[in-house]
């Protein structure tokens, strides 16, 4: 079964930094591009970034570029997001998904809660 | 990066069809045929529900269904049924590797 564990979200003040990671299972991880989604509570969906299987290429949302910064480790089946100079916008459930073809996110994984706020 | 319009709600009693439409830009839903559209229910991770326009993933019900034509695809669900009472958002490829969401449809079953 395929299963993404995100982890890693909490409360933080506004400029702080915080770090999530998203630990893959039953599949074979680094054949994969893989993305970051989020929501604001009550909100709509918002890709955030993506980066390819093998690192080389990476891509983001212009409300996080500059500040975020996605990676992976293949050989711990993890993705990560690094997020500074954090805004209260920011604040959102952020899942974790793969592009098992071009143009597709399936599954996700059940999310994060980041919540930046003094 | 500007979201996809997507009609706010839709509603229809059981046994009807809806449509929500998902209108984007020469830059996105009309250039490429990479149009997915994910079923939220309340409390729950995004499902996806069509990919490339019209295709159904499987074990998705067959009363769902896609479309595309120009910049706008739509969503189609047929037979409505209290279980389809969710949230649907389009996503489409823009280029560059770069994914733009709809801004969302609120689906209630009368």
């Amino acid at each position: 079964e395929v299963q993404l564990v995100e982890s890693g979200g909490g409360l933080v003040q506004p400029g702080r930094s915080l770090r999530l990671s998203c630990a893959a299972s039953g599949f074979t991880f680094d054949d994969y591009t893989m993305h970051w989604v989020r929501q604001a509570p009550g909100k709509g969906l918002e890709w955030v970034s993506g980066i390819s299987w093998d690192s080389f290429s990476m891509s983001y949302a212009d409300s996080v570029k500059g500040r975020f910064t996605i990676s992976r480790d293949n050989a711990k089946n993890s993705l990560y997001l690094q997020m500074n100079s954090l805004r209260p916008e920011d604040t959102a459930f952020y899942y974790c998904t793969v592009t098992v073809a071009p143009g597709l996110f399936d599954p996700w994984g059940q999310g994060t809660l980041v919540t930046v706020s003094s | 990066q500007s979201a996809l319009t997507q009609p706010a709600s839709v509603s229809g009693s059981p046994g009807q069809s809806i449509t929500i439409s998902c209108t984007g830009t020469s830059s996105d839903v009309g250039t490429y045929n990479l149009v997915s559209w994910y079923q939220q229910l309340p409390g729950k991770a995004p499902k996806l529900i069509i990919y490339e326009a019209s295709k159904r993933p499987s074990g998705v019900s067959n009363r769902f269904s896609g479309s595309k034509s120009g910049n706008t695809a739509s969503l189609t669900i047929s037979g409505l049924q209290a279980e389809d009472e969710a949230d649907y958002y389009c996503c489409s490829y823009a280029g560059s590797s770069i994914y733009v969401f709809g801004t969302g449809t609120k689906v209630t079953v009368l």
